[in-house]
Order: structure tokens, then C-alpha cells, then sequence
């Protein structure tokens, strides 16, 4: 069991440019999850699946966010057109997901600034 | 919507000693999940501990237990014995609803001194 991985960790872009972000859960885990977190606040919940089925989004999800689980495996979150406000750490979660309430393992996380 | 307030934007404790962090949430369910997350300096979040609001009973998980008052609406965590490892960000985290998604408050920043 190797944990969440993230990758890249870090990533700086220009705005308007297009950014993919991946996420490696827990080996078969169901349940993959995506939050954004900002300076001095706590994660803030954006999707999640279970297996390939994205089945609940946040608000906070624009129509230039994507995020895809084409194989019930690994997950991608795409930004298109970043602007300076998609600052942020973007995290990605695992959970068993025999229950919906099981608990939450997290990766390290990808650190974007958008200049 | 669901709601957590974490009023202690930052604490310090000496090693050794024993501190308390607050959290009060805000929902109208019944049934619902209470979480503490620990976030390392550079390091990832990692749970410390769960607690149904169906149990009565109280969490512990080794030096960490929590004061569950569902009546207040308030889920603090007791840290005993504190070490220089405790130092990070203290995060209490909400689920219910029927909804999977974690609620976060803002955070607790804890230093532990030697």
C-alpha cells in the first residue's frame, strides 16, 4: 500500500492556459474524492467518484473544470483556461467505499500557481 | 448547508502538556460523521480520529480523544501528552446528510514547544 499519490506537486502556468492534474488512489479503493484548498482555509469538496461514475459536483466546479475516472482507477481534474483565482492546492482522496462514510485517505496534494 | 467553525485560528502548547481545540458545526441532521484531520507542515493530511453521532460514547485513539456534545453541537479534540510531532494544522471535518463529501473548517494551526 503505497498511499495517494499526486502528480505533478507543483505546477506553474500562465492564465488561460489548460492544466491536468492526476491522482493515483489507494489500491482498490472505490471511492476517489477532489478538493481545492487555499491559503489559510480548509479543503474545499469539488467531485467524486465511485469507480468511473462521477456522482456528486460542488458548485465551486465551473464549467472549466473537468475531472474524469475513465477506468475506475487513476483520476484526472483538467482546468481549462486558469485564471489567477484557481490558485491553490488541489487534493485528492481515497476511501474503501464499502461504506459512503469510510474513511478518507489523502494525497499530498498539487500545488498550482497560476501567474 | 452544513457549517464548521473552528474559533482557535492558532494555539501552542509545551511538550508534555495536555491542550484542547474546539470545533462547533452546524446542521439540521441526525445522522452524521465528525472528523479530525491533521495536516503536517509540507506534509499530507492524515486522520486522527472519527466520531458517529450515533455513539454516546466518546473517541479515543491513544493520546487523542474528543468531547462529542451533540445537544451544543460541539466536537473538540483533547490532546495528552503533547509532542514536538503534534505540531500542524488541526482540521475539523463533517459528513452527513447523505452526502460523501467532508466539510472542513478553517483550521487550527497547533505549535508544540519544547
Amino acid at each position: 500500500d503505497t498511499g495517494v499519490s499526486q502528480d505533478p506537486r507543483h505546477k506553474i502556468t500562465k492564465r488561460g492556459q489548460n492544466v491536468t492534474f492526476r491522482c493515483d488512489p489507494i489500491s482498490e479503493h472505490n471511492r476517489l474524492y477532489w478538493y481545492r484548498q487555499t491559503l489559510g482555509q480548509g479543503p474545499e469538496f469539488l467531485t467524486y467518484f465511485q469507480n468511473e461514475a462521477q456522482l456528486e459536483k460542488s458548485r465551486l466546479l465551473s464549467d472549466r473544470f473537468s475531472a474524469e475516472r475513465p477506468k475506475g482507477s487513476f483520476s484526472t481534474l483538467e482546468i481549462q483556461r486558469t485564471e489567477q483565482g484557481d490558485s491553490a492546492m488541489y487534493l485528492c482522496a481515497s476511501s474503501e467505499g464499502v461504506r459512503g462514510t469510510d474513511t478518507q485517505y489523502f494525497g499530498p496534494g498539487t500545488r498550482l500557481t497560476v501567474l | 448547508a452544513q457549517t464548521v467553525t473552528q474559533s482557535q485560528p492558532e494555539m501552542s502548547v509545551q511538550e508534555a502538556e495536555t491542550v484542547t481545540l474546539s470545533c462547533t458545526y452546524d446542521t439540521s441532521e441526525n445522522n452524521y460523521y465528525l472528523f479530525w484531520y491533521k495536516q503536517p507542515p509540507s506534509r499530507q493530511m492524515i486522520l486522527v480520529i472519527r466520531q458517529e453521532a450515533y455513539k454516546q460514547q466518546n473517541a479515543t485513539e491513544n493520546r487523542f480523544s474528543v468531547n462529542f456534545q451533540k445537544a451544543a453541537k460541539s466536537f473538540s479534540l483533547k490532546i495528552s501528552d503533547s509532542q514536538l510531532g503534534d505540531t500542524a494544522m488541526y482540521f475539523c471535518a463533517f459528513m452527513g446528510g447523505g452526502s460523501e463529501k467532508l466539510v472542513f473548517g478553517k483550521g487550527t494551526k497547533l505549535t508544540v514547544n519544547p
